[in-house]
């Protein structure tokens, strides 16, 4: 069983133009959760989702930042016009409900020049 | 609102020392309380969690346990490898019964032989 995988590993983008993370859950999984990781920090919650909806996006940007997670294929977070303090670790983490352990893929590490 | 604290790194230890990571927790109600560790270029992996106070958590020689009266979960090893060389993070489940998780910023552990 393939763990959750991430891709791309490592992203690089000019300011201004726009940035597709995506996550493929575990087998079984319906619910995902992104985080972001700031150099030198932990890692802060941004949204969870489960197929088709999203539950709680209390912690994702207010402009440029989208999430989804359709009933086929991976989900993916979009950051719109990217600026230099978009850089970072973007974690996607799986579980096969909500209150189960989460499992985290490898991180996306995303830098805008 | 909830937070985590953790002691600032780098630590630095031979191999075979003891280990100690000191982590605070603010938090409403009766969260769960989880230690994550990243190695170089990985994700996270869940070390060990305990769910309710005095209960510890013990996963590869490491213990942590559960202190309400302190609101603290150290994070604890007899005798450190050079293979435990990496970040530790201390996590709690905020309210909402799912895998929303606050992460302190993280301690990065050096373990030299």
């Amino acid at each position: 069983n393939a763990g959750v995988m991430q891709n791309p590993r490592h992203l690089v983008r000019r300011r201004g133009q726009e940035a597709r993370l995506r996550c493929s859950p575990m087998k079984g999984h319906s619910h995902v959760y992104w985080y972001r990781q700031l150099p030198e920090e932990g890692l802060k919650f941004m949204v969870y989702l489960q197929k088709e909806n999203i539950i709680d996006e209390s912690g994702m940007p207010k402009e440029r930042f989208s999430a989804e997670f359709p009933k086929e294929g991976p989900s993916i977070l979009r950051i719109q016009q990217v600026v230099r303090g978009d850089s970072a670790a973007y974690f996607c983490a799986s579980s096969p409900r909500g209150w189960t352990e989460a499992f985290f893929g490898q991180g996306t590490r995303l830098t805008v020049v | 609102g909830n937070s985590v604290t953790q002691m600032e790194g780098p630590v630095t230890l031979s191999e075979e020392a003891f280990l100690t990571i000191n982590c605070t927790y603010t938090a409403t109600g009766y969260p769960s309380l989880f230690w994550y560790v990243q190695y170089p270029g990985e994700g996270l992996q869940l070390l060990l969690k305990a769910t309710k106070a005095d209960d510890k958590g013990s996963n590869k020689g490491f213990e942590a346990t559960y202190r309400k009266e302190t609101t603290s979960f150290h994070l604890e090893k007899g005798s450190v490898q050079v293979s435990d060389s990496a970040v530790y993070f201390c996590a709690l489940s905020d309210s909402g019964g799912y895998n929303k998780l606050i992460f302190g910023a993280g301690t990065r552990l050096a373990v030299h032989p």
